[in-house]
C-alpha cells in the first residue's frame, strides 16, 4: 500500500485558467515529484521537492509552479492553460533522491477544452 | 535530454508463457536504474532499484539483470499469469542530475 493520494481524480478546464493539482505523501516522505504523462508518452519529469524546496526542474515552463508543506502534502499549480497541458498528472514521495523507491499516488486526469 | 528506450512497445502472450522485455539507457554516469509495474486504473508499483553493474533482482516470478557498462536492463517474467498484464515501466537517474527518466513502457498482455 503505497499511501500516496491525489486530487481530484479528474479536472477539466477551459484554455486560460489556471488550475491547482494536489497530492498526499506517505508520512516521513522527504521528496515529492511530479510528473506529467501524455498519451502514449512514459511520465515527465515536472519538478521535485526536498524539504519544501525545489531540488530539481524539468524541461516545463514557468508556468508550472509547485509547493511542498511540513505536514507532507503538496500542489501542482499550472497558470494560463493550453489545450497540450491535458495529460494524467502523477505526483511521487519518496525518502530521499533518485535511488529511493517512489510511491506514485493514482493521478489526476486533467482535460483543457 | 536522455534517451530511455523500452522495447517491445507491447507484447502478447499466453499464460505459462515466459517473457522478457528491454530497457535501454545511457552507458555514461550511471546512477540508478527503476523498473515499475503499471497496472490500468491503478497507481505505478515499485518492483526494482537498481544501482550496481551485474546487479541482479529477484520478486516472486519476475527478475531483472543490469548491465551499466553497455546500457542495458532486461525483466523477466518466469510463466507468466493474466494478473501480470500491465504496462512495465523502466527509469533512468544519472549521476548528473538524479532525476529519473522513464522510457514509454511495455505493454504486456497475458491471455488465459
Amino acid at each position: 500500500e503505497t499511501g500516496v493520494t491525489q486530487s481530484p481524480t479528474h479536472l477539466i478546464k477551459t484554455r486560460g485558467q489556471q488550475v491547482t493539482l494536489r497530492c498526499s505523501s506517505q508520512s516521513g516522505h522527504n521528496t515529492v515529484s511530479w510528473y506529467q504523462q501524455a498519451l502514449g508518452q512514459g511520465p515527465q519529469f515536472i519538478f521535485q521537492y526536498y524539504r519544501e524546496e525545489e531540488n530539481g526542474r524539468g524541461n516545463f515552463p514557468p508556468r508550472f509552479s509547485g509547493l511542498q508543506f511540513p505536514n507532507y502534502s503538496s500542489e501542482l499549480n499550472v497558470n494560463a492553460l493550453e489545450l497540450d497541458d491535458s495529460a494524467l498528472y502523477l505526483c511521487a514521495s519518496s525518502l530521499e533522491i533518485a535511488t529511493d523507491t517512489q510511491y506514485f499516488g493514482p493521478g489526476t486526469r486533467l482535460t483543457v477544452l | 535530454i536522455l534517451n530511455v528506450e523500452q522495447s517491445p512497445q507491447s507484447l502478447h502472450v499466453q499464460e505459462g508463457d515466459s517473457t522478457n522485455f528491454t530497457c535501454s539507457f545511457p552507458s555514461s554516469n550511471f546512477y540508478a536504474l527503476h523498473w515499475y509495474r503499471w497496472e490500468t486504473a491503478k497507481s505505478p508499483e515499485a518492483l526494482f532499484v537498481m544501482t550496481l553493474n551485474g546487479d541482479e533482482k529477484k520478486k516472486g516470478r519476475i527478475s531483472a539483470t543490469l548491465n551499466t557498462k553497455e546500457g542495458y536492463s532486461y525483466l523477466y517474467i518466469k510463466g507468466s499469469q493474466p494478473e501480470d498484464s500491465a504496462t512495465y515501466l523502466c527509469a533512468f537517474a544519472s549521476g548528473g542530475s538524479y532525476i529519473p527518466t522513464f522510457g514509454r513502457g511495455t505493454s504486456l498482455i497475458v491471455h488465459p
